[in-house]
């Protein structure tokens, strides 16, 4: 079974300094991995994707992400955060099946951004 | 046009009520998710359908009936809902695919609803 461990609830970081949000992944065979940001009430809105190739993968609003297999990991970061980048980030790792793909998201890093 | 569309934005219902949640996408997508959030978790899967046929139950109780009438558009319908089923409800979809291969497909997801149930 695929599962996603974020180990940080909460992470608080000064505007201008950078971030790295944690997220490790279990999973059998080469997993699809994804970043999601959501504000509050808001639905989620895809930053970043791994499936195959380039292992640091370049997403939106400046975010990166690097796969590490060795280390079963995805983690996200940003050189330099902006206020309007706190928010709520979800890792997933999906799986396709039958011309779907099941997606498990972890449990969420609250990212909180003071000037 | 790269937007899944939810209505309505919040939904208050009694327990003996019948509502419904609409989404819809225009991007061709084959597959349809329902997701519930509870405050301060992430979203969990309840329903997946793929070509308009139901694929993927997550166990939901029968209160909430989901139907998928086209490929643009997924209906939740909800009766009789318990208290404890006020979450946010958010609906995906994701391009189709079939066969083997390596393939992300990436969900996109509307707003959501929020439904508060007295």
């Amino acid at each position: 079974a695929q599962s996603v461990t974020q180990p940080d609830i909460h992470i608080t970081v000064s505007e201008g300094a950078s971030l790295e949000l944690r997220c490790n992944y279990s999973y059998g065979a080469t997993p699809y991995l994804f970043w999601y940001v959501q504000s509050p009430g808001q639905g989620l809105q895809l930053l970043l994707k791994y499936f195959s190739g380039d292992t640091l993968v370049q997403g939106i609003k400046g975010f990166e992400a690097e796969f590490k297999r060795s280390q079963s990991s995805f983690n996200l970061r940003k050189p330099s955060v902006h206020w309007s980048d706190a928010a709520e980030y979800f890792c997933a790792v999906g799986s396709n099946s039958g011309g779907y793909q099941k997606v498990t998201f972890g449990t969420g890093t609250k990212l909180q951004v003071i000037p | 046009d790269t937007e899944v569309t939810q209505t309505p934005k919040h939904l208050v219902m009694g327990m003996t009520n019948k509502k419904s949640l609409k989404c819809e996408q225009h991007m061709g997508h084959r597959a349809m998710y329902w997701y519930k959030q509870k405050a301060k978790k992430p979203p969990e899967l309840m329903f997946v359908y793929s070509y308009e046929k139901l694929s993927i139950n997550e166990s939901v109780p029968s209160r909430f009936s989901p139907e998928c009438p086209n490929s643009s558009l997924l209906n939740l319908h909800l009766h009789a809902l318990q208290p404890e089923d006020s979450a946010l409800y958010l609906c995906a979809s994701s391009p189709q695919f079939r066969g083997s291969g390596v393939r992300t497909y990436e969900q996109y997801f509307g707003p959501g609803t929020r439904l508060t149930v007295t």
